[in-house]
């Protein structure tokens, strides 16, 4: 089966606070990618990253870093230092290479609020 | 410029109408998708077209009916609406097929059926 799985669904923190947005997934295909889009109360879906299932690398960009293991099929995200603008619906994506038509299967949702 | 643009951005109807939803995107890409967010966020994809070719095809009932005149346009159109196809509509698109490509979107339609 093919999944992705957000298991929180709503996060509230307070400004300047790091938080986590966690994200695990199911596949047996061996390559694939994972997606992070952004969707701000405005309601447009933003892409943040991607990554391939050979790329174990962590990556930092800004505030963002994301954290990708294999082992536990998960693709972390963090925000470090969160600002109000941070406010938003975080959806986690898997793309599978068995597929090869683009499909994205997403994962539930976080929304994250974060309070002045 | 707006790289993916959907019209309209609201659409108020009645259960039994037929009503179209238009999709444009300006950035030369060959593929374009319809999704459905549910009113808990859930999205799932209805369909793909790449250059003009059905690709996906989901578990949609056959009221949707996808049309690509061309590459850069992928409208959706409903008959007989009911209650549960209120929903927001995403317009996407990609470069290519590939599973690598990121997704643009579009600003989504808002499709109220009473």
């Amino acid at each position: 089966a093919q999944k992705v799985t957000q298991a929180q669904t709503e996060i509230s923190v307070v400004e300047k606070e790091d938080v986590t947005l966690d994200c695990v997934y199911e596949t047996r295909d061996t390559t694939y990618y994972l997606f992070w889009y952004k969707q701000p109360p405005s309601g447009e879906l933003v892409f943040l990253i991607r990554r391939n299932s050979f790329d174990e690398q962590n990556e930092i960009s800004g505030r963002y870093s994301w954290n990708f293991q294999k082992s536990t099929s998960s693709f972390n995200f963090t925000i470090t230092a969160s600002q109000v603008v941070d406010s938003a619906v975080y959806f986690c994506a898997l793309s599978r290479g068995s597929s090869n038509t683009g499909k994205l299967i997403f994962g539930q949702g976080t929304t994250l609020q974060v309070k002045p | 410029d707006t790289a993916v643009s959907q019209t309209p951005k609201y659409l108020v109807t009645q259960m039994g109408n037929d009503k179209s939803i238009k999709c444009e995107q300006n950035l030369g890409h060959d593929t374009m998708y319809w999704y459905k967010q549910d009113s808990k966020k859930f999205l799932k994809i209805m369909f793909s077209y790449n250059n003009k070719e059905l690709i996906i095809n989901e578990t949609v009932p056959n009221r949707f009916s996808p049309k690509s005149p061309d590459k850069a346009h992928l409208n959706l159109h409903i008959n007989s609406l009911e209650l549960g196809d209120s929903a927001v509509y995403f317009c996407a698109s990609s470069p290519g097929t590939g599973i690598s490509y990121e997704q643009y979107f579009g600003p989504g339609t808002r499709l109220t059926v009473t």
